[in-house]
């Protein structure tokens, strides 16, 4: 099973800043099957990115996402007030994994 | 729109069984795979099972093997997921999530439901 290493585990940031999210895996992991959601408190998770660069429906181009391999990075250009939240990368090899999640708080 | 709905959830206890359901709307359910995805009181998502389309094709993680059942009544446009043998550690919101397919293949999970709260506990 692959692993999913998520860090940091908290990034405090202040609106308007950039946040750079990484998602490191035990193993290379094809980039289709890569995918970002974001979560907030009491909320069901949302899908920001699915084939590790490719934003889902109506999702904001401050968003993006890059990498391959082992190491995939979730980029937020300019916090807004709504983007602080857990950060979950997710990726398939036969069966499906979480990371455990990267807090974004306000500083 | 989109929406999924979950519901079925309580307490129950330790040994006991629980059906959890789905109901679907706003897309084609009959075309669409399905899954089931957890969350632990303040802990990190899991992936419990999925279901093909049409329903012949099942998959769980094996935390959950040989104790839990997914299925689907396309008629219905609903998912279920009875859950048997019930332990402490399956305390979790169960979500219900439409799987996203891109060129045949699952990508992602695009429609997520509210979720509904099991508590395994005596």
């Amino acid at each position: 099973e692959i692993v999913l290493t998520q860090s940091p585990g908290t990034l405090s940031l202040s609106p308007g800043e950039r946040a750079t999210l990484s998602c490191r895996a035990s193993q290379s992991v094809s980039s289709t099957y890569l995918a970002w959601y974001q979560q907030k408190p009491g909320q069901a998770p949302r899908l920001l990115i699915y084939g590790a660069s490719t934003r889902a429906t109506g999702i904001p181009d401050r968003f993006s996402g890059s990498g391959s391999g082992t190491d995939f990075t979730l980029t937020i250009s300019r916090l807004e007030p709504e983007d602080f939240a857990v950060y979950y990368c997710q990726q398939y090899d036969g069966s499906w994994t979480f990371g455990q999640g990267t807090k974004v708080e306000i500083k | 729109e989109v929406q999924v709905v979950e519901s079925g959830g309580g307490l129950v206890q330790p040994g006991g069984s629980l059906r959890l359901s789905c109901e679907a709307s706003g897309f084609t359910f009959s075309s669409n795979a399905m899954s089931w995805v957890r969350q632990a009181p303040g802990k990190g998502l899991e992936w419990v099972s999925a279901i093909s389309s049409s329903g012949d094709h099942t998959y769980y993680a094996d935390s959950v093997k040989g104790r839990f059942t997914i299925s689907r009544d396309n008629s219905q446009n609903t998912l279920y997921l009875q859950m048997n043998s019930l332990r402490a550690e399956d305390t979790a919101v169960y979500y219900c999530a439409k799987e996203l397919r891109i060129a045949g293949t699952t990508v992602a999970f695009d429609y997520w439901g509210q979720g509904t709260l099991v508590t395994v506990s005596s």
